[in-house]
């Protein structure tokens, strides 16, 4: 596609169950990226996608965290269990190159509020 | 640990003022972006710059990028309304290249 597409846009979900978020990078972009983004804490780092291979899962913050690519395409971040600190903006994006030096183009997010 | 310091936090001027938003690290970075976020999108790329001295320029908006490749500034003149936004910077580390970094970032209002 023409952009980084993300669904849902909005999310609200009870506590204690899982919720998908899905990612659809730009057409031929390798390598893809997710962020989280909470009230003044700016842009955290989740995961990083080199084709369907996740070289660096350092920053999920817990094993309720897990992500998957299929097809060097789509991606798909999963939380299970949600908590209320869960709650924040997820941020998908990809890049042309391996490297980030060339910058990322973002989708709009998905916004979770956990209740 | 914040490795990109933007200062100031906030920011709120009037329309034709002019503005530089600062960011700063004690790391090196092979690369330095600024990007900016309005409400309810993503954060969108303005420009990224590669070597210490660099500066580019967009319209009204001048980067540079520290000699040292620590840190840089985003300078604005004649501010308008549709300046305003989340600014951020995000530098990628010596040691990985790919993993962006970002500062907190700069919410700047221009009022008409």
């Amino acid at each position: 596609g023409a952009g980084v597409s993300q669904s849902p846009s909005n999310k609200v979900t009870e506590k204690g169950k899982d919720v998908e978020l899905r990612c659809d990078p730009i057409s031929g972009h390798t390598a893809l990226y997710w962020y989280r983004q909470s009230l003044g804490q700016g842009l955290e780092f989740l995961i990083y996608f080199q084709g369907n291979s996740a070289p660096d899962k350092s920053g999920l913050p817990s094993d309720r965290f897990s992500a998957e690519r299929t097809g060097g395409s789509v991606s798909t971040l999963t939380i299970q269990r949600t908590q209320q600190e869960d709650s924040a903006v997820y941020l998908c994006a990809s890049s042309q190159t391996k490297t980030g030096i060339g910058g990322y183009t973002f989708g709009s997010g998905t916004r979770l509020t956990v209740v | 640990t914040q490795l990109l310091e933007q200062s100031p936090q906030f920011l709120s001027i009037q329309e034709g003022e002019n503005l530089t938003v600062y960011c700063n690290s004690s790391s090196v970075f092979s690369s330095l972006q600024w990007y900016r976020q309005e409400p309810g999108e993503g954060p969108v790329l303005l420009v990224t710059v590669v070597t210490g001295g660099e500066v580019k320029k967009l319209k009204r908006l001048t980067f540079q990028f520290g000699d040292a490749r620590k840190d840089s500034s985003l300078h604005i003149t004649a501010a308008q309304p549709g300046d305003t936004g989340l600014y951020l910077c995000a530098g990628v580390e010596g040691g990985s290249n790919y993993k962006l970094t970002f500062g907190k970032g700069t919410l700047l209002t221009v009022n008409p």
